[in-house]
């Protein structure tokens, strides 16, 4: 099992730009995360999907867009791309449904940077 | 009040050395308690995982929590330089539904 993945490792954009980070994951959970991590602020939420088909904001959405084409797929999208989303962004699954035990299992990052 | 606050460090022990790394929250509608570490550049991974009070122990590795005080640790013993790596605690319960991750720790144990 590969686990989680995600797509690419690393980008560099120009203010403006769009771009999808691209999320999968072969343990067939149920849930998908999308997270940012910077320095100093630990990680934080983006976006989260509890099932196929629905998609909820966390603490900071704004900015982005998510879709969860499938059970294994979870994209984030960056319409008009600013400095301030230069970060490490990863991608979770966990098994359960919300209120349940949610272990959660990261990919290993997706690398951007806004010039 | 941020719910979950971690000492970012940096902490650097001798190997061998007893590691001790903490986190307090204020949310007390918390029962589910993690610890993940992150080696640089890679996602994090799940290391521990407790639910409400007490101790549980995986070889080297011991988490505590105690609910009385807010307060939840991650004890390493016989430490190691590849355990150099960023601690990160997270919990979640009640309304919220979504881990909240600490900001992490970052150990280094020279050799």
């Amino acid at each position: 099992n590969a686990g989680v993945t995600q797509t690419p490792k690393f980008q560099v954009l120009k203010t403006g730009q769009s771009m999808t980070l691209q999320c999968a994951q072969d343990m067939n959970h149920n849930s998908m995360y999308w997270y940012r991590q910077d320095p100093g602020m630990g990680l934080r939420l983006i976006y989260y999907s509890a099932s196929e088909g629905t998609t909820d904001k966390g603490e900071v959405p704004n900015g982005y867009n998510v879709s969860r084409l499938n059970k294994r797929e979870f994209s984030l999208r960056l319409e008009s791309a600013a400095p301030s989303q230069t970060s490490v962004y990863f991608c979770a699954s966990s098994e359960g449904n919300r209120g349940y035990q949610e272990t959660q299992y990261f990919g290993p990052g997706t690398r951007l940077l806004v010039l | 009040q941020k719910e979950v606050e971690q000492d970012p460090g940096p902490l650097s022990v001798p190997e061998g050395a007893i590691v001790s790394l903490n986190c307090t929250y204020s949310n007390s509608a918390f029962q589910y308690f993690m610890w993940y570490r992150q080696y640089s550049r890679k996602g994090p991974e799940l290391l521990m995982y407790t639910y409400s009070s007490g101790n549980k122990e995986d070889g080297r590795f011991t988490a505590q929590v105690d609910k009385s005080s807010k307060y939840i640790s991650l004890f390493i013993r016989d430490s190691q330089p590849s355990d150099s790596a960023t601690y990160l605690c997270a919990m979640m319960g009640g309304s919220q539904g979504n881990l909240i991750f600490g900001k992490g720790t970052k150990l280094s144990v020279k050799p």
